[in-house]
């Protein structure tokens, strides 16, 4: 597996709570996306970067923000979660916007 | 935006049978097409691509079809084994600086 890192792994929080998610890696590649995946819909795209401090929303961004500050770090944050988020997370990154290899996932309760 | 279909949902075929996924998409501009697999409880990972400027592409037991005209992609998966057994994603993009579109998924089981 490339070198691709999620943190936290699990994570229960209550509505109304802010949480944020880090995907890092070592691979040094450009892009990076956040995802979430849910029973009946495949994986959606959340918001992706193509450099440090560049990202642009993908099909389901709303009530979500992202940030890029370095090359190696992607960050997803939930400014006040709802139990309509409750999903598993994936991270993937690309050397060139294609081939994209993911990461291990995070599973998100929002209780 | 992009819309992807995948079918079937789910697939049963016995061990050493072929198995045939489809996909169909909507944006004629789309120029990628990745296929990944994801096993329970792991990531998905890349199986197979093809572009737009190729009509097919194999590996091994596996191969994937292109029909621009239809606009519709195909995975093909021979001499089937217990250990395809998976869930399998097609995606469509128009490639770098693009987003990545799904399809819904669909879950292979391979009776031995």
């Amino acid at each position: 597996d490339a070198g691709i890192t999620q943190s936290p792994r699990h994570k229960v929080t209550e509505t109304g709570t802010p949480v944020t998610l880090r995907c890092h890696q070592t691979e040094n590649h450009r892009y990076m996306y956040w995802y979430r995946q849910d029973p009946g819909h495949g994986l959606r795209l959340i918001h992706y970067s193509y450099g440090v401090k560049d990202t642009d929303k993908g099909e389901v961004s709303d009530g979500y923000s992202v940030s890029r500050s370095k090359t190696e770090d992607f960050l997803l944050t939930l400014e006040s979660a709802t139990s309509s988020q409750t999903s598993v997370y994936f991270c993937a990154i690309s050397e060139s916007g294609q081939e994209q290899y993911f990461g291990p996932g995070t599973r998100l309760t929002v209780t | 935006g992009e819309n992807v279909e995948q079918h079937p949902s789910t697939l049963s075929v016995q061990e050493g049978d072929s198995a045939v996924i489809k996909c169909t998409y909507s944006d004629s501009a789309s120029n990628y097409f990745p296929w990944y697999k994801q096993e329970l409880g792991k990531r998905p990972q890349l199986i197979i691509d093809i572009r737009s400027n190729v009509g097919e592409k194999k590996d091994q037991r596996i191969a994937v079809t292109l029909n621009k005209t239809a606009k519709h992609f195909s995975l093909h998966i021979t001499e089937t084994q217990p250990e395809d057994s998976a869930v399998y994603f097609c995606a469509a993009s128009r490639g770098n600086f693009n987003k990545f579109y799904f399809g819904s998924g669909t879950k292979l089981n391979v009776k031995p």
